[in-house]
């Protein structure tokens, strides 16, 4: 079964609208983060936010912000004021709990966004 | 400037030839990975490590073999057992592997293509 799930293969948004990218994810384990990367043309893979399982409040990290939604199991990426630099493969990614188990990252198959001017 | 380096950026290897891939990082950092992404697709773990001397497979390490020498670098050699080598290859670090709360950071990456 797929741990996790982006449904949106692409996206297109407006230069200076926001745009939801949705991530769902599976897990039997109560302890676990969410990550969302972001991975221009160049490749690089680059972090953007994280969210503890345990977390009360919803991560932000300036214009990125995380909607997380423990009982559905999802964790949407908000980004706000849409730039043209934003335009580029976005995934979430999962680490389930402590100890042995915890050393993967298990990723999602991305969401191209593009942003119009 | 702490960060990871990759090299080479771009490599071509002809078929029956292994190659190794150079990942360096300068964070101080414990764990190392690295992934293989193929196109359209997410990152699959091929090998990590947590600690000095001391390396793990994780999903598709059939045909690629790592070392951990120094706690600075993590080579990955893609040998000519691996059938279907033609990927991006990055590679990550994390101050553990323990904990599901550190974030891994990656490399630039290395584009290899078999001819």
């Amino acid at each position: 079964a797929q741990k996790i799930t982006q449904t949106q293969p692409g996206m297109f948004v407006q230069e200076k609208e926001a745009v939801t990218l949705d991530c769902t994810y599976d897990t039997s384990d109560p302890s676990y983060g969410l990550f969302w990367y972001k991975q221009p043309s160049s490749g690089e893979m680059i972090f953007l936010i994280y969210q503890g399982s345990y977390d009360q409040q919803n991560a932000t990290e300036g214009r990125y912000s995380l909607n997380f939604q423990k009982a559905r199991k999802s964790a949407n990426l908000v980004i706000s004021a849409s730039q043209l630099g934003d335009s580029a493969m976005y995934f979430c990614a999962m680490r389930e709990g402590s100890g042995d188990s915890s050393y993967k990252l298990i990723f999602g198959s991305g969401t191209r966004l593009l942003v119009r001017p | 400037d702490g960060g990871i380096t990759q090299s080479p950026k771009y490599l071509f290897r002809k078929e029956g030839q292994n190659v190794t891939l150079s990942c360096e990082q300068n964070l101080n950092h414990d764990a190392m990975y690295w992934y293989r992404q193929d196109p359209g697709q997410g990152l699959r773990l091929i090998y990590y490590s947590q600690i000095v001397n001391d390396f793990q497979k994780g999903d598709i390490a059939e045909g690629y073999s790592v070392s951990r020498e120094k706690k600075e670098s993590f080579p990955l050699t893609v040998t000519s057992a691996q059938k279907n080598p033609t990927a991006f290859y990055l590679c990550a670090s994390s101050i553990t592997a323990f904990e599901h709360s550190d974030t891994q950071y990656f490399g630039p990456g290395t584009r290899l293509t078999v001819l």
